[in-house]
C-alpha cells in the first residue's frame, strides 16, 4: 500500500512569493491534515480536509489556505511569503479523520526556504 | 501555552544505556499517541495509549499512560543507535477529540 506522497520534497523561494505544496493520501483515506514543522514551536496543526471539506483549522492567517479533490488529494497554498514560513510541511492522512484515536500516517514533508 | 509538555527536550546517550522520556499535562486526554520522527522524514506513530494506567511494550520501548490520563512515558531499554530522532506526543483532549495537541517533542541521539 503506497504511503503519503508530498511534492515537491525541497524548493526555494523569495519573500513575496507564492508558493502550493500537494499531499496524496493513502489510497482509501478521506482525511488530510497540514502542519508546519519549525525548530522552536514544533508541530502547529494549519487545517484539516475531509471528504473536500475543511473540518478544523489552525490559527495561521489567510494568507495559508488549502483544499482538498473529490480523489481526496490535498493542496496547501501560502501567498505572499515571508521568512518566517520557512519550515518544513507536513501532510497527514488518516482513515477516520479525527476520531479520538485516530492514526495519522505522515508524508516525508516539503522543506520550503524563503530568502 | 503547551497543553502537552515534554521533558527532557534534548537527551544524548551512549548504546545500551535506559532512558524515559516524559510527556505531562495539566489536561486530561482520551488518549494520547507516540511518533518517532528520523531526520527527512515525516513522523511515524509508535504506539496509541487509551486507558488510564495502560502499559504497551514495543521490543525495547515500554509507553505507559497515566492513572488519570495526564501524562505518559516512553523508557527505552537498552538503547541502540537506531533509536536516534525525534519523539513526539500528542493526544486528543477529552474535551475536543477532533484536533491533536502535539508536545514539542525530545530529541534523542544514541552514540555508538
Amino acid at each position: 500500500k503506497a504511503g503519503v506522497t508530498q511534492t515537491p520534497r525541497y524548493l526555494i523561494k523569495t519573500r513575496g512569493q507564492q508558493v502550493t505544496l500537494s499531499c496524496s493520501p493513502i489510497s482509501g483515506h478521506r482525511s488530510v491534515s497540514w502542519y508546519q514543522q519549525t525548530p522552536g514551536q514544533g508541530l502547529q496543526f494549519l487545517f484539516e480536509y475531509f471528504s473536500e471539506t475543511q473540518r478544523n483549522k489552525g490559527n495561521f492567517p489567510g494568507r495559508f489556505s488549502g483544499r482538498q479533490f473529490s480523489n481526496s488529494r490535498s493542496e496547501m497554498n501560502v501567498s505572499t511569503l515571508e521568512l518566517g514560513d520557512s519550515a518544513l510541511y507536513l501532510c497527514a492522512s488518516s482513515a477516520s479523520g479525527g476520531a479520538d484515536t485516530g492514526e495519522l500516517f505522515f508524508g516525508e514533508g516539503s522543506r520550503l526556504t524563503v530568502l | 501555552t503547551q497543553l502537552l509538555e515534554q521533558s527532557p527536550q534534548f537527551l544524548s546517550i551512549q548504546e545500551g544505556e535506559n532512558l524515559t522520556v516524559y510527556c505531562n499535562s495539566s489536561s486530561v486526554f482520551s488518549s494520547l499517541q507516540w511518533y518517532r520522527q528520523e531526520p527527512g522524514e515525516g513522523p511515524v506513530l509508535l504506539v496509541t495509549v487509551v486507558t488510564g494506567g495502560e502499559v504497551k511494550k514495543l521490543k525495547r520501548l515500554t509507553f505507559q499512560f497515566g492513572d488519570a490520563r495526564k501524562d505518559s512515558s516512553l523508557h527505552i531499554t537498552a538503547a541502540q543507535t537506531g533509536d536516534t530522532g525525534l519523539y513526539l506526543c500528542a493526544g486528543y483532549h477529552a474535551g475536543n477529540n477532533r484536533k491533536l495537541i502535539w508536545g514539542l517533542g525530545t530529541s534523542l541521539a544514541v552514540n555508538p
